[in-house]
């Protein structure tokens, strides 16, 4: 299984609502990530995760929260976003995240729209 | 620190004709080099990539790019596209001291019948 699978594809939410996104990857992989894109940009790191810790986060506003709750799983906590967050939200997995290469394996991403 | 530079934003071609969308690079190590494609409402998918030995690598769909190190360079070739080539194309790369990767701004490519 070489599949990121995310949930879910298409959100669309007030700025006062709570919402998660949720990412999946059964490769065995110990390095997950998380990524905004906007329309016609190059995806932005936004958090790495290494061994289920926290080991980049791109200094990202703290209404997005992340978490890893094991080594196959990761989240995305959404609270008091702005209509500037809307962005194709991606998710990606490697086998480790150390110096040397690491191919990352995306998912498809969710659109998401904040109202 | 490393960069990526894409040196078309938008390459307009015609359908069985050979495209090169233009990549270059600046780092102070030694580097990775990767291209990824992304259709429209999709996630990024890996054409191909260089690590090191042979400076011209073959990917799928009928891709190939060619590491120059004294230009800094990694273009991306097909010799004769299709329809379905439509996407956005990015250039990434990853020095070999850190695995986080720069991406570059991406090329619009559209191949028209």
């Amino acid at each position: 299984d070489t599949e990121v699978t995310q949930t879910p594809k298409h959100l669309v939410m007030g700025m006062t609502n709570k919402k998660s996104l949720k990412c999946e990857q059964h490769m065995g992989h110990r390095a997950m990530y998380w990524y905004k894109q906007k329309a016609k940009k190059p995806p932005e790191l936004m958090f790495v995760y290494s061994y289920e810790k926290l080991s980049i986060n791109e200094s990202v506003p703290s209404r997005f929260s992340p978490e890893c709750p094991n080594s196959s799983l990761l989240n995305l906590h959404l609270h008091a976003l702005q209509p500037e967050d809307s962005a194709l939200y991606l998710c990606a997995s490697s086998q480790d995240s150390g110096p040397g290469y690491n191919e990352q394996f995306f998912g498809p991403g969710t659109r998401l729209t904040v109202l | 620190a490393q960069s990526v530079t894409q040196l078309d934003s938008q390459v307009p071609v015609f359908e069985e004709a050979p495209v090169e969308l233009r990549c270059n690079y600046s780092s102070s190590v030694s580097v990775y080099l990767f291209w990824y494609v992304q259709y429209p409402n999709q996630g990024l998918q890996l054409l191909l990539k260089y690590l090191s030995g042979s400076t011209l690598v073959k990917g799928i769909n009928g891709f190939e790019a060619e590491f120059n190190k004294s230009q800094t360079s990694f273009h991306l070739r097909k010799p004769s596209v299709h329809i379905s080539d439509t996407a956005e194309y990015f250039c990434a790369v990853s020095n070999t001291n850190a695995g986080k990767s720069t991406f570059g701004d991406g090329t619009t490519l559209t191949v028209k019948p």
